[in-house]
């Protein structure tokens, strides 16, 4: 079974501080991707990566970046948490032949104070 | 621009009734779609899927519907159960292109 490992469940951080969610895969997936979910916006797309230190901007990458220096880990950075940020961040990866079954992670709930 | 939308931010639905979940899009050229549900504090989890080229895909008590002309495409569970109460998120994807998600829905299923 494929799984998708977010370290981190639940974080409390203070209004600027550097915030670091991490993401780890086991089944050697080429394509991993962030999502925040809120309610009633759904799912968005922050930043995904279809490669070792590749990276594309999503739907609202506004105050993130990311690092993929392994293939199997993927890393969201908040470079000054902001109390819009308060949301829960899903990890999911995919392969490149079958990109359309994703697999997510289970989730890491994010409170900026 | 909401590409992907469910209009519909919550259904509650008696247990062994039938569960009905909309969802539309606008991009004609998304030409596979997806469902999944989520439970509170756990990560989304595939259900069932759809390509174009299909107007119904059936899974046990599930069945997605694709109507392509008018954009639209229904998610049915029947016997709904309890164990059904979830958010469930549409998604759809242009050939390679990323997935894009609706807002979701929540179903609730009453005893």
């Amino acid at each position: 079974d494929v799984k998708v490992t977010q370290s981190s469940r639940y974080l409390v951080k203070r209004t600027g501080e550097k915030v670091f969610l991490e993401c780890v895969q086991d089944m050697d997936h080429e394509n991993m991707f962030w999502y925040r979910q809120d309610p009633g916006l759904g799912l968005r797309l922050i930043y995904f990566s279809y490669d070792v230190k590749m990276k594309e901007k999503g739907d609202i990458p506004e105050g993130y970046s990311v690092s993929r220096e392994k293939k199997e880990r993927f890393s969201l950075i908040l470079e000054s948490a902001s109390t819009n940020q308060t949301s829960m961040y899903l990890c999911a990866s995919t392969s490149r032949i079958e990109l359309n079954t994703i697999y997510f992670g289970e989730g890491s709930w994010l409170t900026v104070v | 621009d909401q590409q992907v939308k469910q209009n519909s931010p919550s259904l509650s639905v008696q247990e062994g009734r039938i569960s009905i979940l909309n969802c539309d899009y606008t991009n004609s050229m998304f030409d596979y779609f997806l469902w999944y549900k989520k439970y509170p504090a756990e990560g989304p989890t595939f259900l069932i899927s759809i390509s174009s080229i299909k107007d119904k895909n059936e899974d046990g008590r599930f069945t997605v519907f694709l109507n392509k002309s008018a954009k639209h495409l229904s998610l049915h569970i029947v016997p709904s159960q309890p164990g059904d109460s979830a958010v469930y998120f549409c998604a759809a994807s242009a050939s390679t292109d990323k997935l894009i998600f609706g807002t979701g829905t929540r179903l609730q299923v009453f005893p």
